[in-house]
């Protein structure tokens, strides 16, 4: 079974807005990783964070994490055509993804 | 570029043909990752290296898969006997010695397989 689980499955908003994901996971975890994928190729790391970590930020990116819930949430600021992908949370060594999330930033 | 290499990008290949995808990975990473992606599905982790030592296997990996890490550098992963439940598009990732067991993972472009 997959570890993360990303909500929504799609989410389509216009350019400047903000885009917020979330991630649930079953087990403990030493942190929690997002990627993003472009259509049909491979991924990119976006940001880390740590189990003792609540919240991270990184250019227009910003991480919550809450252990007691076991969840997640991405928050893209100020959305660009160019965020449009597939974003994922994923856990563990041996990462472990969920489905993603379809964003669509239409121009 | 030194980043994650795959090669090559896509493959076609008829049910029964055995395929071989290689991965160059980051020079300085010890470990390395294959995962295999189906549409509309994340990564599924396939197998786990550090240095030449291959120390995880997915149940996913049928006895029809073998991957190897010769030197400790690149890896190839071989699938015999080809079936179309095999088509998807197998992932290499990287990442360097660290005292975390969790650190980033550098991915590659991927592997495109579509078996006919």
């Amino acid at each position: 079974s997959q570890q993360g689980e990303e909500d929504p499955q799609a989410l389509s908003i216009q350019e400047g807005e903000n885009a917020t994901m979330n991630c649930s996971y079953k087990t403990s975890i030493n942190n929690l990783q997002w990627y993003r994928q472009n259509s049909g190729r491979g991924l990119v790391h976006l940001i880390l964070i740590r189990s003792n970590e609540r919240e991270k930020h990184s250019g227009r990116l910003r991480v919550t994490l809450d252990t007691s819930k076991k969840s997640s949430s991405l928050l893209i600021t100020a959305s660009r055509a160019a965020d449009t992908a597939s974003y994922f949370c994923a856990s563990g060594s041996r990462l472990t993804f969920g489905e993603g999330t379809q964003l669509t930033v239409n121009p | 570029d030194t980043g994650v290499s795959q090669d090559p990008r896509h493959k076609i290949t008829k049910r029964g043909q055995n395929v071989t995808f290689r991965c160059d990975p980051i020079s300085e990473h010890n470990r390395l990752y294959w995962y295999r992606q189906t549409l509309g599905q994340g990564p599924e982790f396939l197998t786990y290296f550090q240095n030449e030592a291959q120390l995880e296997k997915s149940r996913l990996l049928s006895d029809r898969f073998s991957a190897e890490r010769p030197k400790g550098s690149f890896s190839t992963l071989e699938i015999q006997r080809t079936e179309q439940g095999d088509s998807a598009m197998y992932l290499c990732a990287s990442s360097p010695p660290s005292g975390s067991p969790a650190d980033t993972q550098y991915f590659g472009p991927g592997t495109r397989l579509t078996v006919l």
